[in-house]
């Protein structure tokens, strides 16, 4: 069973579209990250959100924790091609700190 | 820029052979990690350390050893390596003190084994 849950898996929209991928889990986190990915590169963070409810702004990202710490979202408004990549979002997991669990993430297209 | 070179950036190999992947830090971090990425399957993690020959297992660390003799380098190692261990290796750091554990990343390692 995968502890997070990405969708959708792929996603390809026009330039100047919103969207929004989701990260969800039956279990709850004390924390959660986002990052993004580039073809050829490693990921790179974004965000961290760690209270329940909390709502945090890069730009043209949104993202939000659920309030109930088990799901968290990206909302990405007027996407731009340089938006393309791999969204993932991860976790702590088995007890540790340091040790962080990826989801599958969700691949982005924005066509010009 | 967090300093991290993996080493080296693309291999080919034949099965059964031993391969080593190396990382490198600059900036005297304690704790590393090594990540196989595979379509379909995401980034899993392999083997981490947090220090000097303290190292632990992750949930794919079968066929794997690790071994980090001084700080700066985090070693990888695949013995005798199948088709199967084909995949992009990321090394990455966890910045302690910069948040609940955020990991920053090499540029990978490609390994193909034929």
């Amino acid at each position: 069973t995968q502890l997070l849950e990405q969708s959708p898996q792929f996603l390809s929209i026009q330039e100047g579209e919103n969207l929004t991928v989701y990260c969800n889990s039956s279990s709850v986190f004390s924390s959660l990250q986002w990052y993004r990915q580039e073809p050829g590169e490693g990921p790179v963070l974004l965000v961290t959100v760690v209270t329940g409810g909390e709502v945090k702004k890069l730009k043209r990202l949104t993202f939000q924790f659920g309030d109930a710490r088990k799901d968290s979202s990206l909302h990405i408004t007027a996407a731009q091609p340089g938006d393309t990549g791999l969204y993932l979002c991860a976790v702590r997991s088995g007890g540790s700190n340091y040790k962080l669990t990826f989801g599958k993430g969700t691949l982005l297209t924005v066509n010009p | 820029d967090a300093g991290i070179t993996q080493s080296p950036r693309h291999k080919v190999t034949e099965t059964g052979t031993p391969v080593t992947l190396r990382c490198h830090q600059t900036e005297n971090h304690r704790y590393m990690y090594w990540y196989r990425q595979d379509p379909g399957h995401g980034l899993r993690l392999i083997h981490y350390s947090y220090g000097v020959k303290d190292t632990d297992k992750g949930e794919v660390s079968d066929g794997y050893s690790v071994s980090r003799s001084k700080t700066e380098d985090f070693l990888l190692t695949l013995e005798s390596a199948t088709s199967s261990q084909t995949s992009v290796y990321f090394c990455a750091i966890s910045v302690v003190g910069e948040g609940p554990g955020e990991l920053f990343f090499g540029e990978g390692s490609r390994l193909t084994v034929l």
